[in-house]
């Protein structure tokens, strides 16, 4: 039971570029989020979804997309990388119950 | 607006008692989470409250006024190991996602 796995776990860009994060959960869970994190700072939240199908915007949400296929996996698309993309991105999801978060381990992405 | 406030870093000694505040906005108020988050790593949950009053669990306590949009994280007989960031969250009515303060960097020193 392996929890949220987030691939990669480090990438370096160059501005322009494209490229997906993945997010993959194992305990079936229907809330899934993808939270970055600046240096310093709090998170703040780009996309989230309430199960296979359905993805609604947070806070910070321009330069990004989703998609929600499947119960298990919610990958995080950047067109058009840009410097200010560069974060910690974190996926999370949360049971029905209080709406604790279990986060993966994080992806660090660099735009240069 | 789900403005959160608490301090950005704060030091301590080993084995004493620290307290760490977070005050917010009380519209919409569905909850308080409190995070742990070590250099590097992802947070991890250490309390949740919705009614007022403190939740006691080991070293650790929360504390909440849902009144005064306001909550605490106490931490007791502290050791190097909780040099850390601490992550106050809170819960929003109709809507799932959390909604994160800044953080507060802890520092114990010997």
């Amino acid at each position: 039971n392996a929890g949220v796995t987030q691939t990669p776990k480090f990438r370096i860009l160059k501005i322009g570029q494209s490229m997906t994060l993945q997010c993959t959960q194992d305990m079936n869970h229907n809330y899934m989020y993808w939270y970055r994190q600046d240096p310093g700072m709090g998170l703040k939240l780009i996309y989230y979804s309430v199960g296979a199908g359905i993805t609604d915007k947070g806070e910070v949400p321009n330069g990004y997309n989703v998609s929600r296929s499947t119960t298990e996996d919610f990958p995080l698309r950047l067109e058009l990388a840009a410097p200010s993309q560069t974060s910690v991105y974190f996926c999370a999801i949360s049971s029905v119950g209080t709406g604790e978060l279990f986060f993966g381990e994080g992806s660090r992405l660099t735009v240069l | 607006g789900q403005n959160i406030d608490q301090p950005t870093e704060m030091t301590a000694t080993e084995g004493a008692i620290v307290q760490i505040n977070c005050t917010y906005q009380t519209s919409g108020f569905n909850g308080l989470f409190w995070y742990q988050q070590h250099a590097g790593e992802a947070p991890t949950f250490l309390s949740y409250n919705v009614l007022d009053g403190l939740e006691e669990k080991g070293r650790f306590s929360s504390f909440l006024s849902r009144s005064k949009g306001y909550s605490y994280l106490l931490l007791k007989e502290l050791q190097m190991k909780d040099s850390a960031s601490y992550l106050c969250a809170r819960a929003n009515t109709g809507r799932r996602a959390l909604t994160f303060g800044s953080g507060t960097r802890l520092q114990v020193q010997p």
